[in-house]
C-alpha cells in the first residue's frame, strides 16, 4: 500500500520568497506523482504531475516539482511567491492500475506582504 | 466546457435528517469518489465507485450511502448514523487514477 507524508502543515513565507512544499511517499512499485492546489471553498485543482520520463515537471504558473526515487520524495518549488498563491496544497500519490489516489495531509502555505 | 458540477455549495440540516449531496459529470469518466474534508485532516475517502452500479466502500464509509444508477452521477446520502456530517465535502472523477482526478467545487454540510 502506498503512503503520503507532507512533513509541514503550515509554511508562512514573505512575498516574492522562495519556497519549498515537502512531499514523502512510501511504495513497494513504481508511483505516479501529483500535486494539487485548493483555494479557500474551492474544490482541489491538479498543479502538476509525474508519471514517467523528465524526474523534473512544471506548471504554468512557476511551480515546480522534482521526482527523487532515492529518496522517495516529490517536493514542490516556487522561486518567488505572490499573495495569490496563498492556499492549501496536497500532494498524492497511486501505482499503475490502483483504483485510488492516496492523498497526503495538505499544506496551508501562507503569503505575508 | 466539461467539468464535475456539485449541488447545491451550501447546505443546512437539522440533526437526524438524511441529506442527498448531488455530483454531476459530463466528462464521460468511469470513475467517480467522494471525500470528506475537515481542518487539519485532509481528504479522508468515503466512497467510489469504477463502473456503472458498482461501487465501494473507501476509509470512513460508515453512515453514508451512495449510489451509480448512470455514468455521470454518483450521489452521496450523508444518513442520521454519521455521528458528525458537518464537514466539506468533495466529489472527483477521473479515467483511472493514473491520471488524477478532476474535483467539484464542494458542498460544505451543516447540520445544526
Amino acid at each position: 500500500a502506498q503512503s503520503v507524508t507532507q512533513l509541514d502543515s503550515q509554511v508562512p513565507v514573505f512575498e516574492e520568497a522562495p519556497v519549498e512544499l515537502r512531499c514523502n511517499y512510501s511504495s513497494s512499485v513504481s508511483v505516479y506523482l501529483f500535486w494539487y492546489v485548493q483555494y479557500p471553498n474551492q474544490g482541489l485543482q491538479l498543479l502538476l504531475k509525474y508519471l514517467s520520463g523528465s524526474t523534473l515537471v512544471e506548471s504554468i504558473n512557476g511551480f515546480e516539482a522534482e521526482f527523487n526515487k532515492s529518496q522517495t520524495s516529490f517536493h514542490l518549488r516556487k522561486p518567488s511567491v505572490h499573495i495569490s498563491d496563498t492556499a492549501e496544497y496536497f500532494c498524492a500519490v497511486t501505482t499503475r492500475g490502483a483504483q485510488k489516489l492516496v492523498f497526503g495531509q495538505g499544506t496551508r502555505l501562507t503569503i505575508n506582504p | 466546457d466539461g467539468g464535475i458540477t456539485q449541488s447545491p455549495k451550501y447546505l443546512f440540516r437539522k440533526e437526524g435528517q438524511n441529506v442527498t449531496l448531488s455530483c454531476e459529470q459530463n466528462l464521460n469518466h468511469d470513475a467517480m469518489y467522494w471525500y470528506r474534508q475537515d481542518p487539519g485532516q485532509g481528504l479522508r475517502l468515503i466512497y467510489y465507485s469504477q463502473i456503472v452500479n458498482d461501487f465501494q466502500k473507501g476509509d470512513i464509509a460508515e453512515g453514508y450511502s451512495v449510489s451509480r444508477e448512470k455514468k455521470e452521477s454518483f450521489p452521496l446520502t450523508v444518513t442520521s448514523a454519521q455521528k458528525n456530517p458537518t464537514a466539506f465535502y468533495l466529489c472527483a472523477s477521473g479515467t483511472g487514477s493514473d491520471y488524477g482526478y478532476t474535483f467539484g467545487s464542494g458542498t460544505r454540510l451543516t447540520v445544526v
